[in-house]
């Protein structure tokens, strides 16, 4: 069955570090893979997708995530945090039936 | 601005009352889908629908219903028999296609009275 694990569950970082927020799938094919950012009481904004190509994959505000098969992983950075990037953050893989399977969330937390 | 509007922002539920949540988009999109919220674990598939007049049971649809008349419509009935409704609900549509994103509405926060 698919699966996606955010093995950490709230990160903090100060505002200009870089970030990494984690992501593994379980999924038989290609996956298709997805980032979202979720700001307090608002729905679900798409950052960026992977589906085929170059496993680095631009986004939107400056995120990038990179893909690695032989690690199961897509792997959400940015190089330099600020502090409108505090959030919570889904990754999500894309099921063969047309449905979205996500992980837990992680919640980033920027301090000054 | 095409999109997806989700209303009302706050809704109030009395015990033994159904209650019904809005979700229209005008992105043109085939599938929609209904997720529920709650705090630590992430989203939970309600309801989805790929074609109107058709729809498939998610991971928790007991105590919901869902109706797709209209391509741009997908509401959401909350009926009395979910015991525990409070929690934050998004609609989401998207095009067909595996590798077409989700789109999600600004979500409706239900409570109990």
């Amino acid at each position: 069955a698919q699966s996606v694990t955010q093995p950490d569950i709230h990160i903090t970082v100060s505002e200009g570090a870089s970030l990494e927020l984690r992501c593994n799938y379980s999924y038989g094919a290609t996956p298709y893979l997805f980032w979202y950012v979720q700001s307090p009481g608002q729905g679900l904004q798409l950052l960026l997708k992977y589906f085929s190509g170059d496993t680095l994959v631009q986004g939107i505000k400056g995120f990038e995530a990179e893909f690695k098969r032989s690690q199961s992983s897509f792997n959400l950075r940015k190089p330099s945090v600020h502090w409108s990037d505090a959030a919570e953050y889904f990754c999500a893989v894309g099921a063969d039936t047309d449905k979205l399977i996500f992980g837990t969330g992680t919640r980033l937390q920027v301090f000054p | 601005d095409g999109g997806i509007t989700q209303s009302p922002k706050y809704l109030f539920r009395k015990e033994g009352q159904n209650v019904t949540l809005s979700c229209e988009q005008n992105l043109n999109h085939d599938a929609m889908y209904w997720y529920r919220q709650d705090p630590g674990q992430g989203l939970r598939l309600i309801y989805y629908s790929q074609i109107v007049n058709d729809f498939q049971k998610g991971d928790i649809a007991e105590g919901y219903s869902v109706s797709r008349e209209k391509k741009e419509s997908f509401p959401l009935t909350v009926t009395s028999a979910q015991k525990n409704p409070t929690a934050f609900y998004l609609c989401a549509s998207k095009r067909q296609g595996l590798n077409q994103p989700q789109h999600f509405g600004d979500g409706t926060r239900l409570s109990i009275l």
